[in-house]
């Protein structure tokens, strides 16, 4: 069963740093690793998807790595500010079930600090 | 509008009154989900429908049961509902692919006493 982790579950930076989220995952038969956030109270919002097929993915000063071999992706953003305070999930699209089940990180909670 | 639409947004009940959380969207996607949400331990999938007449349990679909009314609207019930339902539950849709992107709703905060 594919397992995601996310380390660490959360962090604070001061504004105008790069943010380095991680998510790890056990079963490197996936379509897809998407990256998710949400604020507090709200549903999630898709960030970016990578395919199995692409090492990266970039929109605007989002950008997502995507090491199936090792089973990792990384979400950085850069210059981080206090807008970019939320949770951010990541999912690993399995391709081993017949119809693609995503399955969910726990999240990293982000507070960037004016 | 929002293209994914939950009612209620929140709701308090007590244990063992019936719930109905409802689900409709606009994206004309086939494939429905509903998602529960606990803190700590991500999504966990209750039940998806690909479509009218696809109904499928996820990991944790004991407790619940869900009807899919239509194309658009996706209802997840609480029969007789319990305190460790007390959860925040998502509906999600997507294109008939198996590498599709999800669009969530904004989520249902429930809370049983």
């Amino acid at each position: 069963k594919q397992e995601v982790t996310q380390i660490p579950a959360a962090l604070s930076v001061p504004e105008g740093e790069n943010l380095v989220l991680n998510c790890s995952f056990t079963d490197s038969a996936i379509y897809n690793l998407q990256w998710f956030r949400q604020d507090p109270g709200k549903g999630l919002t898709s960030l970016l998807l990578i395919q199995s097929s692409q090492r990266e993915q970039t929109s605007g000063r989002l950008n997502a790595s995507l090491d199936k071999s090792s089973g990792r992706s990384t979400l950085y953003i850069a210059a981080s500010q206090p807008g970019d305070s939320a949770t951010y999930l990541c999912a690993a699209q399995g391709a081993t079930d017949s119809w693609g089940k995503l399955q969910f990180g726990a999240g990293t909670q982000v507070v960037v600090t004016p | 509008d929002a293209d994914v639409t939950q009612t209620p947004r929140n709701r308090i009940t007590k244990t063992g009154k019936r719930i109905m959380l409802e689900c409709s969207q606009t994206k004309g996607h086939d494939r429905m989900y509903w998602y529960r949400q606990d803190p700590g331990l991500g999504l966990q999938l209750i039940y998806y429908s690909f479509d009218v007449k696809d109904i499928n349990k996820g990991e944790i679909s004991d407790g619940y049961s869900v009807s899919r009314q239509a194309q658009a609207k996706f209802s997840l019930s609480l029969e007789s509902a319990i305190p460790n339902q007390t959860a925040l539950y998502f509906c999600a849709t997507s294109e008939s692919s198996n590498t599709g992107e999800l669009f969530f709703g904004e989520g249902s905060r429930l809370t049983v006493l």
